[in-house]
């Protein structure tokens, strides 16, 4: 059974850059039909898409981005780990919130959030 | 301010239906297919309608999907203290380029 499980550091100072690294276990990051994603919770915000990368077949990598964080976001694969990580940059209070990564799969006519990390809390603060 | 426009929360008694709407734009919601997710408390979210109107195996027929140009709903009929949860919708945004989220409704069984 696929899994996944987010981790990095829970406090990171403004300015500064948040890092995040999801492991896929059960299944590989390359096999089926997936994007891999990030979503973050804030109490404010609620739901919001970062981002996801495509790790299958010769589009592998793709990027697609949230245009109001495109700027700062970058996402990768390490397919020998199973991993995908989450770079934001430049950080602010308004960047605390609960980040999930999660694995979109193709359901009928569109795309997905199908599987879901616990989620891992990210606060902002000096 | 989220994209899609949900009510902060609906209730009802046991056994009773609830209704949630979503309503956004031609840009989303009227061109689009429909994703609900069930968040219980202290989890993550969880798909619980895709296609606007489809359930993934295990979701009870109980959840019901529809939509009707910029609004889309979810039905809970049936209702059990078991789904108290926050309801997302969910869809792409052909403007944005980009999924966008409703900003969740509270489910609360009297």
């Amino acid at each position: 059974q696929v899994q996944l499980q987010e981790s990095g550091p829970g406090l990171v100072k403004p300015s500064q850059t948040l890092s995040l690294t999801c492991t896929v276990s059960g299944g590989s990051i390359s096999s089926g039909n997936h994007y891999w994603t990030w979503i973050r919770q804030s109490a404010g915000m609620g739901l919001e898409w970062i981002g996801r990368i495509y790790a299958s077949g010769s589009t592998s990598g793709r990027t697609d981005y949230h245009p109001s964080l495109k700027s700062r976001v970058a996402m990768s694969l390490d397919t020998s780990k199973n991993q995908f990580t989450l770079s934001l940059t430049s950080v602010t209070a308004t960047d605390t919130a609960i980040y999930y990564c999660a694995r979109a799969g193709n359901w009928g006519r569109e795309w997905y959030l199908d599987l879901w990390g616990r989620g891992t809390l990210v606060s902002v603060s000096s | 301010q989220s994209v899609l426009t949900q009510p902060p929360s609906v209730s009802a008694a046991p056994g009773q239906k609830v209704s949630i709407s979503c309503s956004g734009s031609s840009s989303n919601i009227a061109n689009n297919y429909i994703g609900w997710y069930q968040q219980l408390p202290g989890t993550a979210p969880k798909l619980l309608i895709y296609d606007t109107n489809k359930r993934p195996s295990g979701i009870p027929d109980r959840f019901s999907g529809s939509k009707s140009g910029t609004t889309a709903t979810l039905g809970i009929t049936g209702l059990q203290t078991g789904d108290e949860a926050d309801y997302y919708c969910e869809t792409w945004d052909s403007s944005l380029g980009a999924w966008v989220f409703g900003g969740g409704t509270k489910v609360t069984v009297l």
